[in-house]
């Protein structure tokens, strides 16, 4: 059962538009949300994260939302550029019990953005 | 060095080979997770070491999986008879700290191919 999801396999967008990439998450007792970004052959590298306890968190032209309610979360880039192309994957931080906090991510969105 | 260095980059190996993949911290790294992504999906933890102590091996799929990191430094992840469904890319991750949200760093990966 997957408790990370990323509905879209993929999206386009036009250069200097917003791109909105969508999380969806079942496992109440996640406490943190990330988002990575992955070049081909690349790991993946931190992008921005948010605390549970909030809603929002801007830094430059990313935005991540949460909606804990909805247990639902999305990254905002604004305004959108061709090297943002790249897989993004969303992933969601908890307590193992073991000693450690386990990510647990999505399948990745790959964007790409038109020049 | 300046980031998580993982060795080989690629390794083929034959049905019932045994492999050993490496990975080299950021040196004062306490923590170091091992994560496996297969085609298409996104990475799912395997272990995590807490300097040299092994806390969490939950996401191990089989006891062929071992891992070791003697000196707190240097890890190992060793896969006995390998299997076509080990095929993946084998990710390792660092961080300071204990909890691994924005300060974790990943390695390039190692893709295994299992033939």
């Amino acid at each position: 059962d997957q408790q990370v999801k990323q509905n879209s396999p993929s999206l386009s967008v036009q250069e200097g538009r917003i791109s909105i990439l969508n999380c969806d998450y079942t496992n109440s007792m996640f406490d943190y949300f990330l988002w990575y970004k992955k070049y081909p052959a690349e790991g993946p590298t931190f992008l921005i994260s948010i605390s549970s306890i909030k809603d929002k968190n801007e830094d430059g032209r990313f935005t991540v939302f949460l909606n804990k309610s909805a247990k639902h979360l999305s990254l905002h880039i604004v305004p959108s550029q061709p090297g943002d192309s790249a897989v993004y994957f969303c992933a969601a931080s908890a307590y193992s019990g073991a000693g450690s906090y386990q990510l647990t991510f999505g399948k990745g969105t790959k964007l790409s953005v038109i020049p | 060095g300046a980031g998580v260095s993982q060795s080989p980059r690629y390794k083929v190996a034959k049905r019932g080979q045994d492999v050993a993949l490496r990975c080299d911290p950021i040196s004062g790294h306490v923590s170091l997770f091992w994560y496996q992504q297969a085609l298409g999906q996104g990475p799912e933890f395997l272990t995590y070491f807490q300097n040299e102590a092994q806390l969490d091996k939950s996401g191990l799929p089989s006891d062929r999986f071992f891992a070791e990191r003697p000196e707190g430094s240097v890890s190992t992840l060793k896969i006995q008879r390998t299997q076509q469904e080990d095929s993946a890319v084998y990710l390792c991750a660092s961080s300071l700290v204990r909890v691994m949200n924005t300060e974790a760093f990943f390695g390039q990966g190692t893709r295994l191919t299992v033939v």
